[in-house]
């Protein structure tokens, strides 16, 4: 079964400083992952996908993730961090060695990023 | 705005009682997929329709149904709601359901949340 995990609760760094936000993920194949942002009393928005291809993925408002097959992790990285950037982060994975139309969206329990200015 | 809408935005109701959700996906979606997030589960996966058919099924309980109507909208029912069912009740929806849109997106809706008194 396809799973994810985000170990950190909670982030907390520095306007300015660099952020990670860790993710690793579970599948029998090659995986599609993905990261979406929760910003308070809104629904969850897109922010990169990595289907293929280069390991580096960009993405939104300056974000961008490294895919690692062999430490199964897609880590959310920003080289600097705003305080507009705090809000609830969710990794997910799907496998498309199913049919990945008909597999749902596995998405880990979030880490809530808090930005200090 | 995410061009998913759901309704109502906010639901107090008692033990016992059943209510409906609405959901309109985007245009030009054909898949719609509910979730569920709790603060102590996260952001789990109840079920997908593609087109009027049930495709996945997720962690929804019997209590728990849903269908997609001609028009594309999607009803989530639930009923003999207890306390442990408050939560915020997501809607998304994604273009296709073939194996080759596992990598599509999905655009959620900003949510109905759900209190059980």
């Amino acid at each position: 079964a396809q799973s994810v995990a985000q170990p950190e609760d909670q982030v907390n760094v520095a306007e300015g400083n660099p952020l990670t936000v860790k993710c690793t993920y579970s599948v029998s194949g090659n995986p599609y992952l993905f990261w979406y942002v929760q910003y308070p009393n809104r629904g969850l928005q897109f922010l990169l996908k990595y289907i293929t291809g280069d390991n580096l993925v960009k993405g939104s408002y300056g974000f961008e993730a490294e895919f690692n097959k062999s430490q199964t992790s897609f880590h959310l990285k920003k080289p600097s961090a705003l305080v507009s950037d705090s809000a609830l982060y969710f990794c997910a994975v799907r496998d498309p060695s199913r049919n990945s139309g008909n597999t749902p969206l596995v998405f880990g329990k979030g880490t809530r990023l808090s930005v200090i200015a | 705005d995410s061009g998913v809408t759901q309704t109502p935005k906010h639901l107090i109701t008692a033990t016992g009682q059943r209510v409906t959700l609405r959901c309109s996906p985007r245009s030009g979606d054909l898949s719609v997929y509910w979730y569920q997030q709790s603060l102590d589960q996260g952001l789990q996966f109840l079920i997908q329709y593609y087109n009027g058919e049930e495709r996945a099924k997720g962690n929804i309980l019997e209590r728990f149904s849903a269908q997609q109507f001609p028009d594309l909208h999607s009803e989530l029912n639930l009923s003999s709601l207890e306390l442990g069912d408050s939560a915020l009740y997501f809607c998304a929806s994604s273009v296709g359901v073939a194996a080759s849109s596992g990598a599509n997106v999905l655009t959620f809706g900003a949510g109905s949340r759900l209190t059980v008194l």
